[in-house]
């Protein structure tokens, strides 16, 4: 079945640094994907879909300049979060599918900003 | 504004009682979809419902839609402490590919 891999798996960085986040369709190519965002023992917070080769569509509230999307070919987006303070520490999960299939969503990335 | 919600929130029972989650949401929409997150991990896809009326069945879990209620169930029979984990329902607005989260059902099944 399709597979979507995201890495890493958890990262810790310091506030004011940036950090990458990878999401990878293994087997289908997605020309959409989906970032969401999710505080603990809360719901998923769609935070943008990632569009490729043409720019993210953020939802209202998110800022696109702290979280840079980049969706460069039909297998991988890239999320950046950028200049991270501790209130950025969050889970992190990407999703992508076919259309008529319900979206797969990669194992999220657990970031902490110390 | 769109709204997902689920109830209850929370959810202790029994194992061997039956249960069952709520799903409304608040626009038109004909796809909805179920997941389950254990702690620390990410979503496990468990019913896809494409239309008025579907009703998908796997294991101790039934779910179903309908569409002019805007309302879809999530029914626990005979529970087993390894359904213990968060249930979320998932709809998408007709007319989008985006997926908008209900709050979620955390359920905690008591040996």
């Amino acid at each position: 079945g399709a597979v979507v891999s995201q890495h890493p798996s958890w990262v810790i960085c310091k506030s004011g640094t940036s950090v990458k986040i990878e999401c990878r369709s293994l087997d289908f190519q997605a020309t959409t994907m989906f970032w969401y965002r999710q505080f603990p023992k809360q719901s998923l917070m769609l935070m943008a879909t990632s569009n490729e080769g043409s720019k993210a569509t953020y939802e209202q509230g998110v800022e696109k300049d702290k979280f840079l999307i980049n969706h460069a070919s039909l297998t991988l987006s890239t999320l950046t979060v950028t200049s991270a303070h501790p209130e950025d520490s969050s889970f992190y999960i990407c999703s992508a599918g076919g259309r008529d299939s319900p979206l797969h969503f990669g194992n999220g990335t657990r970031l902490t900003v110390t | 504004e769109l709204k997902v919600e689920q109830n209850p929130l929370f959810l202790s029972m029994q194992e061997g009682k039956n249960y069952t989650i709520y799903c409304n949401y608040s626009t038109t929409s004909d796809r909805l979809y179920w997941y389950r997150q254990d702690p620390g991990k990410s979503l496990e896809s468990l019913f896809v419902l494409l239309s008025n009326g579907a009703v998908k069945q796997e294991g101790r879990l039934m779910a179903s839609l309908d569409t002019k209620a805007r309302l879809s169930t999530l029914h626990i029979t005979a529970a087993v402490h390894d359904l213990s984990a968060t249930y979320f329902c998932a709809v998408e607005p007709k007319g989008t590919y985006k997926y908008i989260f209900g709050t979620g059902t955390r359920l905690k099944v008591l040996a």
